[in-house]
């Protein structure tokens, strides 16, 4: 079975603290795809990134950046001198080669960014 | 560049009546989606369907039932809605032509069941 843990439900921040989103995701397919999506206030939810098992190679993209370990089954999301914009929902799913590639998401975790 | 258009935004239901609620996109992606978000949850698929007049169960499909008769339109259908349906319902499509392609949401509906 697949499933996607996101440990931290919660997390307060001090604008332009560094914060990391937590991702373990679990599966036994060779092939697969680990996103995050953003869900600000406003209600709507936003891609961010996907990267594939073979590709293990970390991004980085202006503030943010994603560590991908296939080691570790993590898949973790930084963000470098947060801002009070950054304050979302930051969900990490899963999508794997069985079932039609139907994405799996974790509980998402709340970021709370303070002036 | 409508993307995902979902109506309506917000509905208040009583006990046992049904509705249907409306999922639309202009990309013309096969692969669309149903979801409900339970407050402080992630995102539980109800149904899904991979093109026009395909549909599958998704995780959570009692109580739901989907029809995709055109590419463009995967409207969800609550025939008696109960309390454990309040919930925000999101639709979703992403493109078939490669595994692994992000979704795109809509804005949400906000279904409270009274």
């Amino acid at each position: 079975a697949q499933k996607v843990t996101q440990a931290q439900t919660e997390i307060s921040v001090v604008e332009k603290e560094d914060v990391t989103l937590d991702c373990v995701y679990e599966t036994r397919d060779t092939t697969y795809y680990l996103f995050w999506y953003k869900q600000p206030p406003s209600g709507e939810l936003v891609f961010l990134i996907r990267r594939n098992s073979f590709d293990e190679q970390n991004e980085i993209s202006g503030r943010y950046s994603w560590n991908f370990q296939k080691s570790t089954s993590s898949f973790n999301f930084t963000i470098t001198a947060s801002q009070v914009v950054d304050s979302a929902v930051y969900f990490c799913a899963l999508s794997v080669s069985t079932g039609g590639f139907k994405t799996i998401f974790g509980a998402g975790t709340r970021l709370f960014v303070k002036a | 560049n409508a993307g995902v258009t979902q109506t309506p935004k917000f509905r208040i239901l009583k006990i046992g009546q049904s509705m249907t609620l409306q999922c639309a996109q202009d990309m013309n992606h096969n692969y669309m989606y149903w979801y409900r978000q339970d407050p402080g949850m992630g995102l539980k698929l109800i149904y899904y369907s991979v093109g026009a007049g395909i549909t599958d169960k998704g995780e959570v499909p009692n109580g739901y039932n989907v029809s995709r008769s055109t590419t463009e339109d995967f409207p969800l259908r609550l025939e008696l809605a109960a309390p454990s349906q309040t919930s925000v319902y999101f639709c979703a499509s992403s493109y078939s032509g490669a595994p692994g392609q992000p979704q795109h949401f809509g804005d949400g509906t906000r279904l409270s069941i009274l």
